[in-house]
């Protein structure tokens, strides 16, 4: 299974956009990119993915490089609740068995 | 989305015993996972619970130590055997409709061994 590296935590002010990056060098052509985050004492949850044009919902925004190496979850405003580990998976989307590997995720800190 | 019950949300169990987490969802799902978060720690899949026949189990995890059920689209169970205190972790169903598909995760169980 494909890895992606996240750095382990980042820091943000409140009301400022904050990017969490995720490189995924060994991505291959049908794998997804999938973003959930894990709020305090709660399961995750999911964000937005995407295969390789950037994509947007009212969450976030999912920024994919052109060769698909990296990616970047941007939030736009961050505010307390975001607070969270995000956990950036590589998946694929055709038929079969398939699972969910996730990785150590970033530990996101929003400062007030 | 799904709904997801687990049940127990919470328990504190005696070394050597067993305990079987439940697992409902609303409605009917094509796929079912367990997963394990040790403390300050990340996911880990242990297995993936497949309707009426044997689940597949992860490297490093094996049915006599996590015995899974799966009796129809929308129920699963995992027992936890002859716990000690190193399976004191929150266990996490997932689901998702279709493959390919968003899963979706219960709020998990919390389990300390004593």
């Amino acid at each position: 299974d494909a890895k992606t590296t996240q750095p382990n935590s980042m820091e943000s002010n409140e009301e400022e956009p904050v990017h969490l990056p995720c490189n995924h060098s060994t991505i291959s052509g049908t794998d997804y990119i999938h973003w959930y985050r894990q709020l305090p004492s709660q399961g995750p949850e999911y964000v937005i993915h995407g295969l390789t044009s950037n994509v947007n919902n009212r969450m976030a925004s999912l920024a994919i490089a052109e060769d698909r190496k990296s990616s970047t979850l941007i939030l736009h405003r961050a505010t307390l609740r975001d607070a969270a580990v995000y956990y950036c998976i590589l998946h694929k989307g055709s038929s079969g068995t398939y699972k969910y590997i996730f990785g150590t995720g970033t530990r996101l800190k929003v400062l007030a | 989305s799904a709904v997801i019950s687990q049940k127990p949300s919470r328990d504190i169990c005696q070394r050597g015993t067993s305990l079987t987490i439940q697992c409902q969802v609303d409605s009917q799902v094509t796929m079912m996972f367990w997963y394990r978060q040790q403390p300050g720690q990340s996911l880990t899949l242990i297995a993936t619970a497949n309707q009426g026949s044997e689940a597949t189990y992860e490297s490093g995890f094996v049915i006599d130590k996590f015995p899974i059920s799966r009796p129809n689209l929308t129920f699963s169970t995992l027992t936890v055997s002859n716990m000690s205190p190193e399976d004191s972790s929150i266990y996490l169903c997932s689901v998702s409709r279709a493959t390919g598909n968003t899963i979706y995760f219960g709020e998990g169980s919390w389990l300390t061994v004593v």
